[in-house]
């Protein structure tokens, strides 16, 4: 079946840093999205990319969609304490199926 | 508007009971889905609907039913309850391009 694989698993930076997290499909999606979990929160919807090639922002968030429409990104530029979460990617099919990314898990050092 | 409610918010169970977890939303969305969500990983599609009185299997659907009579409401129903089964549950629902989580429900299973 369909696999999402996400990497890293966790990133430690220091405030200011940039930060990426990278989504890796095994197979070709209709669409991806992304979202940020607080710990003891829930997912938050971000973001949704259609289109192969696709880059949007929002303020220091960068979003990409690969050409091929497998593998996606999200780079956060200088990052702040309340950038700290969870974030994960989800692929969907056509059929409206979701797979999601096991979640890269951001800290950020003051 | 409350969005996405589920209910219970926490639950225990004893092996071998049933029980049923609802999910409500009034956005008059079309697609609603069931996650579970376990410790340091991504959530997985148990269950999903792309609309009323249609319902699709996820990457882990043994173990659970689902129904989606009304629009609003799906369903996630455990008929006996494994240890296996202790997670987090998340409904979701979309229509277009943004995805909306419930709150969660915390099940244990003992």
């Amino acid at each position: 079946g369909q696999q999402v694989m996400q990497i890293p698993q966790y990133q430690h930076v220091q405030e200011g840093e940039d930060f990426t997290t990278y989504c890796n499909s095994s197979t070709t999606l209709s669409n991806i999205q992304w979202y940020k979990q607080r710990p003891g929160g829930h997912p938050v919807f971000l973001i949704q990319l259609v289109k192969s090639g696709e880059v949007k922002k929002q303020k220091r968030l960068t979003f990409q969609f690969g050409e091929a429409k497998k593998n996606s990104s999200l780079h956060i530029t200088a990052t702040q304490t309340t950038d700290v979460g969870t974030y994960f990617c989800a692929g969907y099919t056509n059929a409206g199926k979701s797979t999601f990314g096991d979640g890269t898990t951001l800290t950020v050092k003051p | 508007n409350a969005g996405v409610t589920q209910t219970p918010k926490f639950r225990v169970l004893k092996t071998g009971q049933s029980m049923t977890l609802l999910c409500a939303q009034d956005m008059n969305h079309e697609y609603m889905y069931w996650y579970r969500q376990d410790p340091g990983m991504g959530l997985r599609l148990i269950h999903y609907s792309v609309g009323e009185g249609t319902t699709a299997k996820g990457e882990v659907p043994d173990g659970y039913n689902v129904s989606r009579l009304k629009k609003q409401n799906f369903l996630l129903g455990l008929e006996s309850a494994a240890p296996s089964q202790t997670s987090v549950y998340f409904c979701a629902s979309s229509k277009g391009r943004m995805t909306f989580f419930g709150q969660g429900t915390r099940l244990t299973v003992v």
